[in-house]
């Protein structure tokens, strides 16, 4: 069965980049989409955008401006990088195997980030 | 860009059946997807795909979407069913995944 874990700093400061890795274990990264979603304290969902296994990419337009998903396959990791964060950027991140582009069937525990200086 | 509406909260008696709705414009030409998701816990797909239920997901689940809104329906429901429940479609014209606001589903 899949797994997913995330890691990262848990503290960024504001205006600087927010960084996440996704490790993948128990399974292939192909041929799926893999996703970042967030949670803000005491809130909804909120895709944030995906990789697909070929690297191509698609983001929510609300983060284009500042936002890179990337992968790495031979370490069957997917990275998150979203820059010039602000306190609006402090949540539970979590990422999640998109199957097939229809639903979320697998999802990491989350990584909580925390913007203050 | 599209936008999914469900109420904030739904009340429930032990052994009653719950309706959480989910709308949207012309939902019923989107496939649906719910999740379940309790304190501190990373979400769980319950249905998908409008009606299908995952292996391990109890029978008392169950989806529809032919118009809106669409529904996830828990039969008997048991104090462990008490969480957030988000609906959620993926947007064609933009491959977007768009989640609903989410309902918490109290069970009294």
């Amino acid at each position: 069965q899949v797994q997913l874990q995330e890691s990262g700093p848990g503290l960024v400061k504001p205006s600087e980049t927010l960084s996440l890795t996704c490790t993948v274990s128990g399974g292939p990264i192909q041929p799926y989409y893999w996703s970042w979603i967030r949670q803000s304290p005491g809130k909804g969902l909120e895709w944030i955008g995906y990789v697909y296994y070929t690297g191509v990419v698609n983001y929510n337009p609300s983060f284009t401006s500042r936002l890179t998903i990337s992968l790495d396959r031979p370490k069957n990791q997917f990275t998150l990088k979203l820059r010039s964060v602000t306190a609006a950027d402090a949540a539970i991140y979590f990422c999640a195997r998109d199957y097939r582009g229809e639903y979320f069937d697998s999802w990491g525990q989350g990584s909580l980030v925390t913007v203050s200086s | 860009s599209y936008v999914l509406t469900q109420p904030p909260s739904v009340s429930v008696a032990p052994g009653q059946t719950a309706t959480l709705t989910c709308g949207g414009d012309n939902i019923g030409s989107k496939r649906v997807n719910w999740y379940q998701q309790k304190p501190g816990q990373a979400p769980v797909v319950v249905i998908y795909n409008d009606g299908e239920r995952p292996s391990g997901v109890p029978e008392r689940f169950s989806g529809f979407n032919v118009r809106d809104p669409a529904t996830l329906t828990i039969s008997g429901v048991e104090a462990g069913d008490e969480a957030d429940y988000y609906c959620q479609v993926w947007q064609s014209s933009t491959d977007e995944r768009i989640f609903g606001s989410g309902t918490k589903l109290i069970v009294l």
